[in-house]
Parts: structure tokens; sequence; C-alpha cells
């Protein structure tokens, strides 16, 4: 089984520009969570979706990001109109979402490192 | 949210075990005890999980104290590739991992 891809690997954007992080679950897994980890720094929860739906999104900036886990395709974490602040390794994680919930556990891509020049 | 306490970091000899310790005295009944690690440039991994009795897999082991206010994660013999950030966490109904600042820990050749 192949585990959680994102893509790309590396992104460079200027100040402006939008980004556009992609993240394919393991198969069978309908549930997609995002985290941002600034340098030197912790995880930090941004958002956590099922198939279309957008479950908790109190990590999430109000401005500029967005994330989205279509019926069909990968999940995709948008961010419009990039600053300097954005430059993070962005992780993507999927789960089966197994009961109890206390019990379910995340399995994590290899990350998306987002530079802002 | 209910919140551990991790030392900052730790050292050990290769091939020797690490104990890894981590305090949780806020934690409730139902609050189950997670570990993942984070090897250099890659994405946290689960390793380990339990809620009252000690866990072993084929990673590590996971001592609970009797009280479940803290417990251990045990690497019985530690390898150069065990070099990594090392984050104990409380899960409970709540969807989301909320990962603190964890233990890096070093091992020496």
């Amino acid at each position: 089984n192949a585990g959680v891809m994102q893509n790309p690997r590396h992104l460079v954007r200027r100040r402006g520009q939008e980004a556009r992080l992609r993240c394919s679950p393991v198969k069978g897994h309908s549930h997609v969570y995002w985290y941002r980890q600034l340098p030197e720094e912790g995880l930090k929860f941004m958002v956590y979706l099922q198939k279309e739906n957008i479950i908790d999104e109190s990590g999430m900036p109000k401005e500029r990001f967005s994330a989205e886990f279509p019926k069909e395709g990968p999940s995709i974490l948008r961010i419009q109109q990039v600053v300097r602040g954005d430059s993070a390794a962005y992780f993507c994680a999927s789960s089966p979402l197994r009961l109890p919930k206390e019990t379910d556990t995340q399995y994590f891509g290899p990350g998306t490192r987002l530079t802002v020049l | 949210d209910a919140k551990t306490t991790q030392p900052n970091s730790m050292e050990s000899n290769e091939e020797e075990p690490v104990h890894l310790p981590c305090n949780h005295s806020t934690i409730s009944g139902t609050d189950y005890i997670h570990w993942y690690r984070q090897l250099p440039s890659q994405g946290p991994e689960y390793v380990i999980h339990g809620l009252t009795s000690n866990v072993n897999n084929r990673m590590a082991s996971l001592a609970i104290a009797e009280d479940r206010k803290s417990s251990t994660l045990i690497l019985h013999r530690a390898t150069l590739r065990d070099a990594a950030v090392y984050y104990c966490i409380l899960r409970a109904l709540d969807d989301k991992i909320i990962f603190g600042k964890g233990t890096r820990l070093h091992i020496l050749p």
C-alpha cells in the first residue's frame, strides 16, 4: 500500500502568488488533516476534512487559506497571496477513523516545504 | 485541552535502552496516550498508544503509571535511526492531535 503522498515536495513562490499543495491519502482513508510546521517549532493543526466536507477548520487562518477534499482526487490546501510568514513545512495526514476515536492513528506524508521569496 | 510535559532533549548511547518520560497530570479517564516521532526532514510517524495497561509493539513499549498521570516510552535498544523528536499526545473524543514541542532524542555512536 502506498502511504500518504504529497506534492510538490518543495515549492517556491514570490510574495503575492498562490500556492497549491496536494495530498493523496492512504487508499481507503476518507479523513484528511493538514498541519503547518514553522522552522524549529512543533506541528500546528490547521484543518480536518472528510470527503467533500470540512469538519474542523479551527486552526486555519481566517484569510487567504482554504482547503478542500473533493469526492474524486487529492485534498488541496490553497494559500492565496502568499507572504514570507507562510514559509513553512505543510504536512498532510490521513486516517481510517477507527472507533473509538481516541484510538485512531494518523499516517503522515513527507510534507511540502513552501518558501516564499 | 489536556496537556503533556516532556523534557526538551535527551541523549542516549547506541544499543542501550532509552526511557522517554511524559507527564500528563490533567489526563481524563477516557484520554488515550499516543506517541509519535518525527525523524529529521520527515513527517511524524505513529509509534504506540495505550489507555491503562502497558503496551508493546515492534517499535517500542509504553509504560503507563497506575494513576495515569505519567507514562514512559521505552526504546529497548536505540540505534542511530531512532534519533528524532518524540511527541507524547493525549487523544480525547476531539479528533485533533495537539503536538507539543516534544523531546529531541540524540543517539551517541
